[in-house]
């Protein structure tokens, strides 16, 4: 167990419609990742959160949105979805600034857009 | 971030040393080698990471060449459960920086 939480495990929706995925980092953990991973695209880095603030920006899709609270949880929205925005959504945290740390991921959140 | 080279698969008997190679030659020397794995579709797990000394931990050892151009990452005993993909990644050590997955290693544990 990784200590970084994922809700929900699974999401089915359609087409057009939005979805918010949350993750809650390991305790102590200031920076928050997001990751998206497709059958054909291996794992794809999407956009970084410390302490609140964004910190990188990936290939995130401007349809995708994503912000880390004052308690250090994050939620990645997905709107206007598209049948190619079927992939697991990973989070990860680390320690964050100043210092060598792993990212610890999540077990994902597998969204179906049919 | 450099970039890392890695065999697309590899096959390893259950309970002899598994040795993963990584090519990073253009590393720099604020960058660490960091290995990762991914069973199935779980999320990818940290096995180890190093600057320049060889490492171990209860997972892996990590050992490092000295000119820092390559690594190896060793599971001593590998077991059924070790068939994953492993991700050989260079990063920056200061600040949060995030990490960059290339295609990795697909290993085979065989019985």
């Amino acid at each position: 167990d990784s200590g970084v939480t994922q809700t929900p495990k699974h999401l089915i929706t359609a087409t057009g419609q939005r979805v918010t995925l949350r993750c809650s980092p390991r305790s102590g953990d200031l920076s928050v990742y997001w990751y998206q991973q497709s059958l054909d695209q291996g794992l794809q880095f999407l956009i970084q959160y410390y302490n609140g603030e964004e910190r990188a920006k990936g290939n995130i899709l401007e349809r995708f949105s994503a912000q880390q609270f004052p308690d250090l949880h994050s939620e990645l929205n997905l709107s206007s979805l598209e049948l190619g925005d079927s992939a697991l959504y990973f989070c990860a945290s680390s320690v964050g600034q100043g210092r060598v740390s792993p990212l610890h991921f999540g077990n994902g959140t597998r969204l179906t857009v049919t | 971030d450099a970039k890392t080279t890695q065999p697309t698969s590899m096959d390893c008997a259950e309970g002899r040393a598994a040795n993963l190679p990584c090519n990073h030659s253009t590393i720099s020397g604020n960058e660490y080698v960091y290995w990762y794995r991914q069973i199935h579709s779980q999320g990818p797990q940290y096995i180890i990471h190093g600057l320049k000394n060889n490492e171990t931990n209860e997972m892996a050892s990590l050992i490092i060449t000295e000119d820092r151009k390559s690594s190896t990452l060793i599971l001593p005993h590998a077991t059924l459960r070790d068939t994953a993909v492993y991700y050989c990644i260079v990063r920056v050590g200061q600040g949060a920086q995030k990490l960059v997955f290339g295609q990795g290693t697909r290993l085979t544990i065989n019985p």
